[in-house]
């Protein structure tokens, strides 16, 4: 199978500090990564499309120099939030691109800003 | 543009009682129909990858098939452990170009009553 971990997976701050999300393919390689939001009952939103050694390409109305994405290797992507507020708080998801199209999903991280 | 609708958005069954869920899509090129599940608090888990019409792929009580403008996931007999929300998505190519960027229906809620 195809496995990608996430950390952490949950996450409490307070408002002002960042937070960094880590996202891992443990059995592949992903030159892409994508990260997305979820709202509660809400579908995946996809906010920026990760590939190793370039920069991020966002979505519209995605604030980039709030979530700061980085993919430093074919297996990590990490997504820091920056100067984080309650409005932040929210349901994050990375997934990794196996070949050029198969989508392989972490576990998701809760993030809370007090 | 690429676009993937999915129906019903929320289905309730009784145990046993078997249905199928909708994915219709417009998309230039398919390059694959990929289904997922997922539970509430979890990042989608891979179900199944289907390319091109006709094709079936089964996986214990589900079975996914695919025409040239719709897919079906088929559920036989289910069980309340098959409640979650089921996701379709299929990976277009941006007009700017670069990497293929999955486009996700926003997915049916399936709940199974015992």
């Amino acid at each position: 199978g195809a496995v990608v971990s996430q950390h952490p997976s949950r996450v409490i701050c307070k408002s002002g500090t960042s937070v960094k999300i880590e996202c891992r393919s443990l059995d592949f390689q992903a030159t892409t990564m994508f990260w997305y939001r979820q709202f509660p009952k809400q579908s995946l939103m996809l906010m920026a499309t990760s590939n190793e050694g370039s920069k991020a390409t966002y979505e519209q109305g995605v604030e980039k120099d709030k979530f700061l994405i980085n993919h430093a290797s074919l297996t990590l992507s990490t997504l820091t939030v920056t100067s984080a507020h309650p409005e932040d708080s929210s349901f994050y998801i990375c997934s990794g691109q196996r070949g050029d199209n198969e989508q392989f999903f972490g576990p998701g991280t809760r993030l809370t800003v007090l | 543009e690429d676009q993937v609708t999915q129906s019903p958005e929320a289905l309730r069954l009784q145990e046993g009682e078997s249905s199928s869920l909708n994915c219709s899509y417009t998309v230039s090129g398919l390059r694959g129909l990929f289904w997922y599940r997922q539970d509430p608090g979890k990042g989608p888990e891979f179900l199944f990858t289907l390319y091109s019409a006709g094709e079936e792929k089964e996986k214990e009580r589900l079975k996914a098939t695919l025409t040239k403008k719709e897919s079906f996931l088929h559920i036989t007999a289910p069980k309340p452990e098959d409640s979650a929300t089921y996701l379709c998505a299929v990976p277009g190519l941006p007009p700017s170009g670069g990497s293929y960027i999955p486009t996700f229906g926003r997915g049916t809620s399936l709940i199974v009553h015992p």
